[in-house]
């Protein structure tokens, strides 16, 4: 099976700090995506990388950047936290385009973060 | 626009009970079309996908789903929900040949003992 390590469960920081969420994959995928999941609003794109060192915006990308230097791992990094960005956080991978389908993601269990 | 709506934010079934949790897309082209389902403070499982072919698609955990595309719809079906059932349920649409995906706003199933 696929898995989808993210390393924290739960993280709390404070307002003004340089935050890193790491993401690791164990199954050589090329795609890999962080969102941001908040209640009534569903799964929200920040980030996405389908290659290493490659990364497209997403929906929301304000305030977020991203690093991917190996294939397996793909970090969020908040570079000024703020209260707004009190969140669950997703990383999920999944296989390249392939054929005429497009591959389901596999994500991780989420890091809840608070920013005080 | 593309979108993806569940009506329903919260449903609640009694165990053993049939479950039908909605799903509406808006898509101009074939969607590829998914179910998850997130149990408490767990990441998002896949529980079935549709590329094409047969409307009617079988999932993990007794889940299908049908396809009705003159409906834009992708409904989840469980004929006899378990008490372990209760979770929230996401619907998303995948954009042919792209990375993109697009979320519902997600279905939060509570089932009575």
């Amino acid at each position: 099976d696929v898995k989808v390590t993210q390393s924290s469960r739960y993280l709390v920081k404070r307002t003004g700090e340089k935050v890193f969420l790491e993401c690791v994959q164990d199954m050589d995928h090329e795609n890999m995506f962080w969102y941001r999941q908040d209640p009534g609003l569903g799964l929200r794109l920040i980030y996405f990388s389908y290659d290493v060192k490659m990364k497209e915006k997403g929906d929301i990308p304000e305030g977020y950047s991203v690093s991917r230097e190996k294939k397996e791992r793909f970090s969020l990094i908040l570079e000024s936290a703020s209260t707004s960005q009190t969140s669950m956080y997703l990383c999920a991978s999944s296989p390249p385009l392939g054929g005429d389908s497009n591959q389901p993601q596999h994500f991780g269990d989420g890091t809840r973060l608070s920013i005080l | 626009a593309q979108s993806v709506t569940q009506p329903d934010i919260h449903i609640t079934v009694s165990e053993g009970a049939s479950l039908e949790l909605r799903c509406n897309y808006s898509y101009g082209a074939t969607p590829y079309l998914f179910w998850y389902v997130q149990s408490p403070g767990q990441g998002l499982q896949l529980l079935l996908k549709y590329f094409s072919g047969d409307t009617l698609v079988q999932g993990i955990k007794g889940f299908e789903a049908e396809f009705k595309r003159s409906q834009s719809s992708f409904n989840l079906r469980k004929p006899s929900v378990h008490w372990s059932d209760a979770a929230e349920y996401f619907c998303a649409l995948g954009f042919r040949g792209t990375y993109k995906y697009i979320f519902g706003t997600g279905t939060r199933l509570k089932v009575l003992a």
